[in-house]
């Protein structure tokens, strides 16, 4: 499986913006790009997902290299409640034996400053 | 909203019990997972249902197994608990449809419940 990599942790003062990056060097062409955060004593949510063109949702956007080797996540206006663990995953877009599940690695731990 | 409920946040039990985690969704999904969380290994996925009665081992079963009986409720259980099964354990669900690939369709997830094996 494709692997991604993530700084283990970042910092943010609340209302400004955070790009959260993520490394995914050895993806394929079939690989679209997750990403999921886990609040403190919650289980993991999911934020967005990618393939190729950059993608907007309410809660973030996802911006993706030109060769798709790397992706940032993008929190427009960090908030108190933003503070989580981020995860980047790829998900094979093709119905495999191991596409139905989500690998988890270990993320970025996301500090907000009031 | 997606909700998935499990049963309980905490739960402690003695070792050689047999121990039942139950998960209940209310979006009509038709996958059902649980996986386990532990300090420095990540989430890992142990059972997957993508069914009623249907059931298929993920990454580590052993000393696991799961009943599906009715499309909103999965249940996983210790049949024998051990210490090495202490741990958060988090129960997600999917749907198949709405036009996207099913390896893209997003998983809720329940907030977890967390076990300690005595």
């Amino acid at each position: 499986d494709a692997k991604t990599t993530q700084p283990n942790s970042m910092e943010s003062n609340e209302e400004e913006p955070v790009h959260l990056p993520c490394n995914h060097s050895t993806i394929s062409g079939t690989d679209y790009i997750h990403w999921y955060r886990q609040l403190p004593s919650q289980g993991p949510e999911y934020v967005i997902h990618g393939l190729t063109s950059n993608v907007n949702n309410r809660m973030a956007s996802l911006a993706i290299a030109e060769d798709r080797k790397s992706s940032t996540l993008i929190l427009h206006r960090a908030t108190l409640r933003d503070a989580a663990v981020y995860y980047c995953i790829l998900r094979d877009q093709r119905v495999t034996d191991s596409s139905y599940k989500l690998i988890f690695g270990s993320g970025t731990r996301l500090l907000v400053r009031p | 909203d997606v909700k998935v409920t499990q049963s309980s946040r905490y739960l402690v039990k003695r070792t050689g019990e047999k121990v039942f985690l139950e998960c209940v969704q209310d979006m009509d999904h038709e996958n059902m997972f649980w996986y386990r969380q532990d300090p420095g290994l990540g989430l890992r996925l142990i059972y997957f249902s993508y069914d009623v009665k249907m059931k298929e081992k993920g990454d580590i079963p052993e000393g696991y197994s799961v009943s599906r009986e009715k499309k909103e409720r999965f249940s996983l259980i210790l049949e024998s608990a051990s210490t090495n099964q202490t741990s958060m354990y988090l129960c997600a669900s999917s749907s198949t449809t709405g036009g996207w690939e099913q390896s893209n369709q997003p998983q809720h997830f329940g907030d977890g419940t967390r076990l300690s094996i005595l």
